[in-house]
């Protein structure tokens, strides 16, 4: 079965500083893997997508998300945060024959300090 | 107005309550979704719908049904509620193929059973 693993819940960076939030699977074939966020009080938002072809991906908002297949990884980056990106974040994968039955990890709270 | 519309946004009942929870849509989307979000667990597919003929259970579907009224609607009850069932509960769409994957999501219900 598929699984997702966030291994960090909270994190905690300065703004102006880097983030990078990982993001860990279990699929037995090439997956589709998302990065979702969550603002307070509202839906989730999608960030970025990988479903095949180049391995760093671009998103909205400054964001980018590496596919590592040989780690089985697929983690989320920003160079410079801005109070805006404190939310909650979360990793999906989801395979070729289930469109939208994605799969969550359990998210990553992020805080941005002055 | 937001493009997917959960009704109501909070609700508070009792346990042995039946409730409902409803969802509108106007993307035009064919796919609907009921996940639910508990701290620390992500969120979990409970139901989702293909088109309006098609019902399907997810991974959490014990305790909820569904109802696929139209094209544009949603609707996740719970027949007896239980206090476990206290979470919030996310509506969300997506089309049949183009943006695989990608979810569009309401804002969300909470719900609590006392």
């Amino acid at each position: 079965a598929q699984s997702v693993t966030q291994p960090d819940i909270h994190i905690t960076v300065s703004e102006g500083a880097s983030l990078e939030l990982r993001c860990n699977y279990s699929y037995g074939a090439t997956p589709y893997l998302f990065w979702y966020v969550q603002s307070p009080g509202q839906g989730l938002q999608l960030l970025l997508k990988y479903f095949s072809g180049d391995t760093l991906v671009q998103g909205i908002k400054g964001f980018e998300a590496e596919f590592k297949r040989s780690q089985s990884s697929f983690n989320l980056r920003k160079p410079s945060v801005h109070w805006s990106d404190a939310a909650e974040y979360f990793c999906a994968v989801a395979s070729t024959d289930s469109w939208g039955k994605l799969q969550f990890g359990a998210g990553t709270q992020v805080v941005v300090t002055p | 107005d937001a493009d997917v519309t959960q009704t109501p946004r909070n609700r508070i009942t009792k346990t042995g309550k039946r409730i409902m929870l409803e969802c509108s849509q106007t993307k035009g989307h064919d796919r609907m979704y009921w996940y639910r979000q508990d701290p620390g667990l992500g969120l979990r597919l409970i139901y989702y719908s293909f088109d309006v003929k098609d019902i399907n259970k997810g991974e959490i579907s014990d305790g909820y049904s569904v109802s696929r009224q139209a094209q544009a609607k949603f609707s996740l009850s719970l027949e007896s509620a239980i206090p476990n069932q206290t979470a919030l509960y996310f509506c969300a769409t997506s089309v049949r193929q183009g943006s695989a994957g990608e979810l569009f999501f309401g804002e969300g219900s909470r719900l609590t059973v006392l």
